[in-house]
């Protein structure tokens, strides 16, 4: 296994265009995890799943941002009608029963709206 | 005022230097304590993570907990050019979601 995976590394899309990123966790993990970081900023919570369900969402997470995680492997989070302050760095994150505390992160997505 | 605090620093050290990073927390359910390396535009890595009170340590690195006080540090020994880094401090209780301080940047240099 070679960690958690996230695609694509980076994505320069227009102001409303929709995008959609995916997320590989390490297979055995069970919780997954999505946050937003911006530059001097620490990562910032947005969502999270175990197996397949949705847990717990931030008040961050605006009605265009959606989440999904089918049949609790990969992950997918969609952002409808980005706007500019959509740019960040979207991290996942990943953990299981035997590694509990210790969160697993991918390399993340970068986004930048123009 | 931020659940989780942490100066942004730059911290700048000569290498070799003993490091001490910290950070102070208000939450008092916190109950796991992680710290992270993260590279620039790379995703952060895990150096250690800790439960309650006291001291671990992992090679270089000490991480230590005051619950009382509500601090916890990192100290990197013999710190390396490859260390410098931004440092993130991450903590937890009973909900599994890590909430993290904003970051200390390290440069360690030759």
């Amino acid at each position: 296994d070679t960690g958690v995976s996230q695609d694509p590394r980076h994505k320069i899309t227009k102001r409303g265009q929709n995008v959609t990123f995916r997320c590989d966790p390490i297979s055995e993990h069970n919780r997954l995890y999505w946050y937003r970081q911006t530059l001097g900023q620490g990562p910032e919570f947005l969502t999270y799943f175990q197996n397949e369900a949705q847990l717990e969402k931030s008040r961050l997470l605006s009605d265009r941002f959606s989440a999904e995680r089918p049949k609790g492997s990969f992950s997918t989070l969609e952002i409808q009608r980005t706007e500019q302050g959509d740019s960040a760095m979207y991290l996942c994150a990943s953990t299981g029963r035997r590694t509990n505390y210790g969160y697993t992160f991918g390399s993340g997505t970068r986004l930048t709206v123009v | 005022q931020k659940e989780v605090e942490q100066d942004p620093g730059p911290l700048s050290v000569p290498e070799g230097a003993i490091v001490s990073l910290n950070c102070t927390y208000s939450n008092s359910a916190f109950q796991y304590f992680m710290w992270y390396r993260q590279y620039s535009r790379k995703g952060p890595e895990l150096l250690m993570y800790t439960y309650s009170s006291g001291n671990k340590e992992d090679g270089r690195f000490t991480a230590q907990v005051d619950k009382s006080s509500k601090y916890i540090s990192l100290f990197i020994r013999d710190s390396q050019p490859s260390d410098s880094a931004t440092y993130l401090c991450a903590m937890t209780g009973g909900s599994y979601i890590p909430t993290f301080g904003r970051g200390t940047s390290l440069i360690v240099h030759p």
